[in-house]
């Protein structure tokens, strides 16, 4: 069966430092990765998305990036993080013949 | 623009009651919803899903019931359990405009909060 990781699962960073989250997939062969945030009492907003290794689409405009260095590899970043860059980061695939799944997410607060 | 609205609702219901929780969409073009239920601290967890040529879709104690005419969507719960307690989002997609990444590509509502108490 298909499983999912996201780390870490908390994360407290100052303003203005780098950030990385990870996300690895196993149990699937070319899925269709996903990063979506989730900010406090809101629904889930859609950043990123990637339907193979190195091809990364933006939803919207923001301060960070995403990159697929491998199949079942999605990687979340920042140079430089701002206050309003707080949330609840999570990580999701697809397949054709499956609905979204996520992964348990990464709570993330810029001090 | 697309969206998916449900209206800050919060519901609290007693235990081996049933739960209807609703969901307005927006976009008439969605021809795929999919409701989630999210606990405290975790991502959410896939409950059911309907596409756009079904009007009502059984799950296990869940029903999910599509009415395109006044675009609305509702999740059932039946014998309402403590352990159902959680955040419940609906979502949509239209798999059109998705292409490639067709079931993946999600517009959110905001939630309901569901409150079951023994």
């Amino acid at each position: 069966s298909q499983t999912i990781h996201q780390w870490p699962a908390t994360l407290v960073q100052p303003v203005g430092s780098p950030l990385s989250l990870e996300c690895t997939v196993e149990g699937t062969s070319n899925p269709n990765l996903y990063w979506y945030r989730q900010a406090a009492g809101r629904g889930l907003q859609l950043l990123f998305y990637s339907v193979g290794i190195g091809q990364i689409s933006s939803e919207v405009p923001q301060n960070l990036s995403a990159s697929r260095p491998q199949d079942r590899q999605f990687i979340l970043s920042s140079k430089k993080l701002l206050l309003s860059d707080s949330g609840f980061y999570l990580c999701a695939w697809t397949d054709p013949n499956s609905p979204l799944h996520f992964g348990n997410g990464t709570r993330l607060t810029v001090t | 623009g697309e969206s998916v609205g449900l209206h800050l609702p919060t519901l609290s219901v007693q235990e081996g009651d049933n739960s209807i929780i609703n969901c307005a969409y927006s976009n008439s073009a969605s021809d795929y919803f999919i409701w989630y239920k999210q606990e405290s601290g975790k991502g959410p967890q896939f409950i059911i899903d309907i596409r756009s040529n079904m009007d009502k879709r059984q799950g296990q104690r869940v029903t999910v019931l599509l009415n395109k005419t006044v675009k609305h969507l509702s999740l059932q719960i039946a014998a309402t359990q403590p352990g159902d307690s959680a955040v419940y989002f609906c979502a949509e997609n239209n798999s059109q405009k998705a292409g490639g990444t067709s079931y993946g590509k999600l517009t959110f509502g905001q939630g309901t909060i569901l409150t079951v108490h023994p």
